[in-house]
């Protein structure tokens, strides 16, 4: 079955350290997203990207980095200069559209990786 | 710019009651909208959608939302709510002929009691 898969599931990262989360996606979607959730905000973009080798930052991207060298991968590099990490992370993807209605298309989510400090 | 306001951040109903979710837009142009449900621990699934045509519309486990530009919103309905409707529950905008990224409301959790 097609899907996102992100991993691991749960992540661990001390003062310091960078830590990278994995995110693939085998539906063949052009675009893809990094979410991150904390309890009460909603869903805050990080970064995006909608074609191999072109990503954009979102709306948090200050600690963040990512890379799209392929189209089924996005991995999201948390930093150290990202100073309060401990988050659910998100990964999406989606098609451009079907027909002629550009963007009418959902996206679609990973089960998530929930990241925490030690 | 779009946002999207999701009024109650917890709703509690009774086994079998009527479920109401409200989602409120704004944006500068007719949006495309979308329902997402998450469980606890796990990613967004998709409820359903609204893009054109039809302004009441069908989604899954017997949830249904009706689009009303005059009044900006976009309420999440269920006649008969269930246990395992439990959940927290996302409404999200974008506008229509964009490929931009979608802009989420805060969430509303809801509480099923017995």
């Amino acid at each position: 079955d097609g899907g996102i898969t992100q991993s691991p599931k749960y992540l661990f990262r001390k003062e310091g350290q960078n830590v990278t989360l994995s995110c693939e996606q085998n539906l063949n979607h052009d675009a893809m997203y990094w979410y991150r959730q904390d309890p009460g905000q909603g869903l805050r973009l990080i970064y995006y990207s909608q074609i191999v080798n072109d990503f954009q930052k979102g709306d948090i991207a200050e600690g963040y980095s990512v890379s799209r060298e392929k189209k089924e991968s996005f991995p999201l590099t948390v930093t150290s200069a990202q100073k309060n990490p401990t988050a659910f992370y998100l990964c999406a993807s989606s098609p451009p559209r079907t027909g002629t209605l550009l963007g009418n298309q959902p996206q679609h989510f990973g089960d998530g990786t929930r990241l925490s400090i030690l | 710019a779009q946002s999207v306001t999701q009024l109650g951040s917890h709703v509690s109903v009774s086994e079998g009651a009527l479920v109401l979710l409200r989602c409120n837009y704004s944006s500068s142009v007719p949006p495309y909208l979308f329902w997402y449900v998450q469980y606890p621990n796990q990613g967004l699934q998709l409820l359903l959608k609204y893009t054109t045509g039809a302004t009441l519309v069908k989604g899954i486990n017997g949830f249904e939302a009706e689009f009303k530009k005059s009044e900006t919103s976009f309420h999440l309905t269920k006649p008969s709510a269930h246990m395992s409707d439990a959940a927290e529950y996302f409404c999200a905008v974008r506008p229509s002929g964009s490929a931009r990224q979608l802009t989420f409301g805060s969430g509303t959790q809801l509480t099923v009691l017995p």
